[in-house]
């Protein structure tokens, strides 16, 4: 199983420019969501799933659009990118363990830098 | 809203005992989390508790948990520089999918 994988690991944008951050995962998992991570702030959800076709709203979901076609990928679309969502984006799914509780699996991440 | 909130930054000697304090606000809290995050790399769970519990033990981990005044916290013995990383507590309520609330993480630097 290779997990959670996340690409680009890097990406550099100028304001206004829109792109996809790719996340898939091979562990059949139900849920999966999408955080950033910013000094100082833990990380905040940005758009959730609960399931293929089914997307809701995080914390933070202004500027980002989700789709779900499939249980394996959740990509996340930056619409216009704006020098604010410089930051480290992470893409985990999980799934009820054992009866007892959620793990969430997380990917390694993508550093974006919007100038 | 709900918060989590830890101290940043700890430092210890190789071979003593860390102690990670997490305070969080929200009283319907199921689920308590420890996260590690290596440099470079996305977030690994270390351990969980349940609102039910009080303390649990897992090898060089034990978590302690205070209902009464939301504390959590994290002891890891015999610290070595391997568990030099940024630790997060998180939380999440019942209901539905298990949303996390992420403490902003404390750094902890081992040292010889």
């Amino acid at each position: 199983n290779a997990g959670v994988t996340q690409t680009p690991k890097f990406q550099v944008l100028k304001t206004g420019q829109s792109m996809t951050l790719q996340c898939a995962q091979d562990m059949n998992h139900e849920y999966m969501s999408w955080y950033r991570q910013d000094p100082g702030m833990g990380l905040r959800l940005i758009h959730y799933s609960v399931g293929a076709g089914i997307t809701d709203q995080g914390e933070v979901p202004n500027g980002y659009n989700v789709s779900r076609s499939t249980t394996e990928d959740f990509p996340l679309r930056l619409l216009s990118a704006a020098p604010s969502q410089t930051s480290v984006y992470f893409c985990a799914s999980s799934s009820w363990t054992s009866g007892e509780y959620y793990e969430q699996y997380f990917g390694p991440g993508t550093r974006l830098t919007v100038t | 809203g709900e918060d989590v909130e830890q101290s940043l930054f700890l430092s210890v000697r190789e071979g003593d005992s860390s102690v990670i304090n997490c305070t969080y606000t929200d009283s319907s809290s199921t689920y308590l989390y420890w996260y590690k995050q290596e440099p470079g790399a996305g977030l690994q769970l270390l351990t969980y508790i349940f609102s039910n519990m009080d303390m649990k033990q897992d090898q060089r981990l034990t978590v302690l948990l205070n209902k009464k005044d939301k504390h959590l916290s994290l002891r890891i013995a015999d610290t070595q520089t391997g568990d030099s990383a940024i630790y997060f507590c998180a939380e999440s309520s019942t209901g539905g999918y298990n949303k996390l609330i992420f403490g902003a993480g404390t750094r902890l630097a081992v040292h010889p």
